[in-house]
């Protein structure tokens, strides 16, 4: 498709498990970001890729959080012993590197 | 730092009224300001943004904004809401010849009554 793609769309874990996010840029986008949506709390940002540059890591919440960009294209977000307060729905967007974000529909995750 | 504040987390509207979503900035240099819509389950999709130009700002499905330097405000208009228009709104702002990462307002969530 045209768009970003994010996968799972949904993800239903136990407390303490790993999980992992997907994203699919745009083709030709040198720019990843990812995002935290809390209910109620706006867009937390997490981790920006540029191009071959080190990505800024800035955002993430805790050592628990990384995420990877193989290629300059496909993106994982990784959360490790997953606590009750990361459910929340995680948003991946890209840009060309004209600072308008194209952002993917979204992997709701809910930890039990 | 740069900043965005939106003010009022729900606005509510009759149908056919005007929509006036507020949104006011911190900067230090000139600002590139965005507008984004989420509907219910999907992701955010850009209305409009403002980069260097024309101050008054068209955007898609009627919406339009205004950047005013003086009153450091962005804020987004329509003249008639259709229940269609229902959603959650984000004003963003990115620092000209700064930082790539855009501060995102915590939303408005407009409410459009028959």
């Amino acid at each position: 498709g045209a768009g970003v793609s994010q996968s799972p769309s949904n993800k239903v874990t136990e407390k303490g498990k790993d999980v992992e996010l997907r994203c699919d840029p745009i083709s030709g986008h040198t720019a990843l970001y990812w995002y935290r949506q809390s209910l109620g709390q706006g867009l937390e940002f997490l981790i920006y890729f540029q191009g071959n540059s080190a990505p800024d890591k800035s955002g993430l919440p805790s050592d628990r959080f990384s995420a990877e960009r193989t290629g300059g294209s496909v993106s994982t977000l990784t959360i490790q012993r997953t606590q009750q307060e990361d459910s929340a729905v995680y948003l991946c967007a890209s840009s060309p590197g004209g600072r308008e974000l194209f952002f993917g529909e979204g992997s709701r995750l809910t930890v039990l | 730092a740069q900043s965005v504040t939106q003010l009022g987390s729900h606005v509510s509207v009759s149908e056919g009224a005007l929509v006036l979503l507020r949104c006011n900035y911190s900067s230090s240099v000139p600002p590139y300001l965005f507008w984004y819509v989420q509907y219910p389950n999907q992701g955010l999709q850009l209305l409009l943004k403002y980069t260097t130009g024309a101050t008054l700002v068209k955007g898609i499905n009627g919406f339009e904004a205004e950047f005013k330097k003086s009153e450091t405000s962005f804020h987004l208009t329509k003249p008639s809401a259709h229940m269609s228009d229902a959603a959650e709104y984000f004003c963003a702002v990115f620092q000209a010849g700064g930082s790539y990462i855009p501060t995102f307002g915590r939303g408005t969530s407009l409410i459009v009554h028959p």
